[in-house]
Protein backbone atom coordinates (compact mmCIF):
# COMPACT_ATOMS: atom_id res chain seq x y z
CA UNK A 1 0.00 0.00 0.00
CA UNK A 2 1.34 3.42 -0.87
CA UNK A 3 2.32 5.53 2.18
CA UNK A 4 3.31 9.69 2.18
CA UNK A 5 5.71 10.82 4.73
CA UNK A 6 6.36 14.49 5.14
CA UNK A 7 9.48 14.57 7.35
CA UNK A 8 8.90 18.05 9.04
CA UNK A 9 5.79 17.93 11.14
CA UNK A 10 6.15 21.88 12.50
CA UNK A 11 8.35 24.62 9.73
CA UNK A 12 9.08 27.85 11.48
CA UNK A 13 10.16 30.74 8.98
CA UNK A 14 10.79 34.37 9.13
CA UNK A 15 9.14 36.53 7.07
CA UNK A 16 10.55 36.79 3.07
CA UNK A 17 12.52 33.84 3.80
CA UNK A 18 12.53 30.66 1.58
CA UNK A 19 10.75 27.53 2.69
CA UNK A 20 10.76 23.70 1.71
CA UNK A 21 8.49 21.09 2.62
CA UNK A 22 9.58 17.60 2.00
CA UNK A 23 7.45 14.89 1.18
CA UNK A 24 8.34 11.42 0.24
CA UNK A 25 5.99 8.35 -1.00
CA UNK A 26 6.68 4.83 -1.21
CA UNK A 27 5.68 3.21 -4.69
CA UNK A 28 6.99 4.95 -7.62
CA UNK A 29 5.13 3.16 -10.51
CA UNK A 30 2.36 4.97 -11.66
CA UNK A 31 1.45 8.33 -9.26
CA UNK A 32 -0.27 11.75 -9.35
CA UNK A 33 0.90 14.30 -6.74
CA UNK A 34 -0.29 16.93 -5.08
CA UNK A 35 -0.27 19.70 -2.53
CA UNK A 36 -2.78 20.90 -1.14
CA UNK A 37 -3.02 24.09 2.39
CA UNK A 38 -5.00 24.28 4.99
CA UNK A 39 -6.21 27.76 6.76
CA UNK A 40 -7.63 27.55 10.20
CA UNK A 41 -10.80 26.37 10.11
CA UNK A 42 -11.32 25.97 6.50
CA UNK A 43 -10.96 22.78 4.23
CA UNK A 44 -8.28 21.91 1.96
CA UNK A 45 -7.32 23.93 -1.32
CA UNK A 46 -5.07 22.49 -3.98
CA UNK A 47 -1.71 24.59 -4.23
CA UNK A 48 -0.82 22.37 -7.53
CA UNK A 49 -0.44 19.00 -8.68
CA UNK A 50 1.93 17.16 -10.49
CA UNK A 51 0.19 14.69 -13.37
CA UNK A 52 2.36 13.82 -16.31
CA UNK A 53 5.70 16.24 -17.88
CA UNK A 54 7.69 18.46 -16.72
CA UNK A 55 8.96 17.67 -13.53
CA UNK A 56 8.98 21.08 -11.77
CA UNK A 57 5.02 22.13 -11.54
CA UNK A 58 4.08 25.92 -10.75
CA UNK A 59 1.13 26.41 -8.36
CA UNK A 60 -0.53 29.39 -6.65
CA UNK A 61 0.32 31.75 -4.55
CA UNK A 62 4.47 31.50 -5.33
CA UNK A 63 4.62 27.53 -4.37
CA UNK A 64 6.34 25.07 -6.70
CA UNK A 65 6.91 21.97 -5.97
CA UNK A 66 9.40 19.52 -7.99
CA UNK A 67 8.83 15.70 -8.79
CA UNK A 68 12.02 13.29 -8.20
CA UNK A 69 11.24 9.46 -9.22
CA UNK A 70 14.07 8.35 -8.53
CA UNK A 71 13.91 9.54 -4.70
CA UNK A 72 9.99 9.50 -5.05
CA UNK A 73 9.91 12.80 -3.60
CA UNK A 74 7.54 15.88 -4.47
CA UNK A 75 9.31 19.02 -2.30
CA UNK A 76 7.16 21.97 -1.82
CA UNK A 77 9.33 25.15 -1.78
CA UNK A 78 8.44 29.02 -2.10
CA UNK A 79 11.31 31.71 -2.29
CA UNK A 80 9.96 34.03 -0.09
CA UNK A 81 7.27 33.65 2.37
CA UNK A 82 4.42 35.66 3.51
CA UNK A 83 2.74 36.21 6.92
CA UNK A 84 -0.56 34.98 5.07
CA UNK A 85 1.47 31.24 4.33
CA UNK A 86 0.80 30.60 7.67
CA UNK A 87 -1.09 26.74 7.63
CA UNK A 88 -1.38 23.26 6.87
CA UNK A 89 0.36 22.15 4.16
CA UNK A 90 -0.43 18.34 2.91
CA UNK A 91 0.88 16.06 0.45
CA UNK A 92 -1.36 13.40 -1.37
CA UNK A 93 -0.61 10.72 -3.88
CA UNK A 94 -2.69 9.11 -6.28
CA UNK A 95 -2.06 5.62 -6.39
CA UNK A 96 -2.81 4.15 -10.68
CA UNK A 97 -2.19 1.09 -9.22
CA UNK A 98 -4.43 1.32 -6.63
CA UNK A 99 -6.96 2.80 -8.98
CA UNK A 100 -6.10 6.27 -7.92
CA UNK A 101 -6.93 5.76 -4.35
CA UNK A 102 -5.79 8.95 -2.84
CA UNK A 103 -3.33 9.19 0.31
CA UNK A 104 -2.69 11.68 2.43
CA UNK A 105 0.78 13.00 4.30
CA UNK A 106 0.57 13.37 8.26
CA UNK A 107 0.82 17.53 7.49
CA UNK A 108 3.66 20.22 8.36
CA UNK A 109 2.40 23.25 9.68
CA UNK A 110 4.15 26.10 8.63
CA UNK A 111 4.70 29.10 11.10
CA UNK A 112 5.67 32.32 9.48
CA UNK A 113 7.24 35.04 11.86
CA UNK A 114 7.23 39.02 11.49
CA UNK B 1 -20.27 28.56 -10.18
CA UNK B 2 -19.26 24.59 -9.46
CA UNK B 3 -18.89 24.67 -5.73
CA UNK B 4 -18.97 22.17 -2.63
CA UNK B 5 -20.86 22.89 0.32
CA UNK B 6 -20.65 21.54 3.98
CA UNK B 7 -23.09 22.61 6.89
CA UNK B 8 -23.43 23.47 9.22
CA UNK B 9 -19.87 24.88 10.09
CA UNK B 10 -20.00 24.78 13.38
CA UNK B 11 -21.83 22.14 15.84
CA UNK B 12 -22.16 21.96 19.55
CA UNK B 13 -24.82 18.97 21.36
CA UNK B 14 -25.13 17.00 24.32
CA UNK B 15 -24.07 13.47 24.10
CA UNK B 16 -26.57 11.28 22.93
CA UNK B 17 -28.05 13.36 20.22
CA UNK B 18 -28.94 12.28 16.97
CA UNK B 19 -26.86 14.31 14.12
CA UNK B 20 -26.38 14.59 10.43
CA UNK B 21 -24.03 16.60 8.61
CA UNK B 22 -24.71 18.02 5.23
CA UNK B 23 -22.83 17.90 2.06
CA UNK B 24 -23.59 19.08 -1.02
CA UNK B 25 -21.42 19.42 -4.73
CA UNK B 26 -22.62 21.05 -7.90
CA UNK B 27 -19.84 19.86 -9.61
CA UNK B 28 -21.78 16.33 -11.01
CA UNK B 29 -18.94 14.41 -9.44
CA UNK B 30 -19.79 10.75 -9.28
CA UNK B 31 -16.86 10.29 -5.83
CA UNK B 32 -17.43 11.89 -3.15
CA UNK B 33 -15.65 11.10 0.54
CA UNK B 34 -16.06 11.52 4.24
CA UNK B 35 -12.79 12.37 6.17
CA UNK B 36 -11.95 13.36 9.89
CA UNK B 37 -9.40 15.29 10.98
CA UNK B 38 -8.52 16.11 14.76
CA UNK B 39 -7.10 19.84 15.33
CA UNK B 40 -3.71 19.54 13.71
CA UNK B 41 -3.57 16.16 12.70
CA UNK B 42 -3.60 14.03 9.75
CA UNK B 43 -6.94 12.99 7.38
CA UNK B 44 -8.57 10.02 8.01
CA UNK B 45 -11.19 8.84 5.53
CA UNK B 46 -14.01 7.73 6.95
CA UNK B 47 -16.57 6.52 4.10
CA UNK B 48 -16.90 7.37 0.34
CA UNK B 49 -19.40 6.80 -2.69
CA UNK B 50 -18.62 5.85 -5.84
CA UNK B 51 -22.16 7.09 -7.26
CA UNK B 52 -25.67 6.98 -6.32
CA UNK B 53 -26.60 4.35 -4.41
CA UNK B 54 -23.11 3.64 -3.93
CA UNK B 55 -21.23 3.65 -0.09
CA UNK B 56 -18.02 2.16 1.50
CA UNK B 57 -16.53 2.43 4.37
CA UNK B 58 -13.11 4.21 4.47
CA UNK B 59 -9.60 3.30 5.99
CA UNK B 60 -10.71 4.54 9.37
CA UNK B 61 -13.75 3.29 11.20
CA UNK B 62 -16.03 5.07 12.36
CA UNK B 63 -19.72 5.15 14.12
CA UNK B 64 -21.06 7.31 12.00
CA UNK B 65 -22.96 6.51 8.66
CA UNK B 66 -23.86 7.95 5.11
CA UNK B 67 -26.09 7.71 2.53
CA UNK B 68 -26.32 8.86 -1.35
CA UNK B 69 -29.49 9.18 -2.76
CA UNK B 70 -28.44 11.95 -5.15
CA UNK B 71 -25.30 12.58 -7.08
CA UNK B 72 -24.71 15.98 -5.32
CA UNK B 73 -25.82 14.83 -1.86
CA UNK B 74 -23.42 12.95 0.79
CA UNK B 75 -24.69 13.35 4.08
CA UNK B 76 -23.30 11.79 7.37
CA UNK B 77 -25.15 10.99 10.17
CA UNK B 78 -24.41 10.02 13.73
CA UNK B 79 -27.21 8.01 15.36
CA UNK B 80 -26.11 8.68 19.48
CA UNK B 81 -23.28 11.21 19.73
CA UNK B 82 -20.39 10.88 22.14
CA UNK B 83 -17.71 13.01 23.30
CA UNK B 84 -14.99 11.25 21.40
CA UNK B 85 -16.72 12.44 18.19
CA UNK B 86 -15.76 15.76 18.39
CA UNK B 87 -13.41 16.22 15.55
CA UNK B 88 -13.52 18.05 12.15
CA UNK B 89 -15.35 16.45 9.56
CA UNK B 90 -14.52 17.39 5.87
CA UNK B 91 -16.12 16.35 2.63
CA UNK B 92 -14.52 15.92 -0.65
CA UNK B 93 -15.42 15.08 -4.31
CA UNK B 94 -13.50 14.01 -7.44
CA UNK B 95 -15.01 12.99 -10.84
CA UNK B 96 -15.65 9.41 -11.86
CA UNK B 97 -12.84 9.50 -14.45
CA UNK B 98 -9.07 10.83 -14.15
CA UNK B 99 -6.26 11.20 -11.28
CA UNK B 100 -8.45 11.93 -8.57
CA UNK B 101 -7.92 15.07 -7.64
CA UNK B 102 -10.04 15.54 -4.59
CA UNK B 103 -12.31 19.33 -3.70
CA UNK B 104 -12.69 19.77 -0.54
CA UNK B 105 -15.66 21.60 1.55
CA UNK B 106 -15.09 23.95 4.09
CA UNK B 107 -15.73 21.37 6.75
CA UNK B 108 -18.27 20.85 10.17
CA UNK B 109 -16.56 21.68 13.74
CA UNK B 110 -18.00 19.10 15.88
CA UNK B 111 -18.30 19.57 19.21
CA UNK B 112 -20.35 16.79 21.42
CA UNK B 113 -20.29 17.57 25.34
Amino acid sequence: AQSVTQLDSQVPVFEEAPVELRCNYSSSVSVYLFWYVQYPNQGLQLLLKYLSGSTLVKGINGFEAEFNKSQTSFHLRKPSVHISDTAEYFCAVSDRAAGNKLTFGGGTRVLVKP
Amino acid sequence: EADIYQTPRYLVIGTGKKITLECSQTMGHDKMYWYQQDPGMELHLIHYSYGVNSTEKGDLSSESTVSRIRTEHFPLTLESARPSHTSQYLCASSEEAGYNEQFFGPGTRLTVL
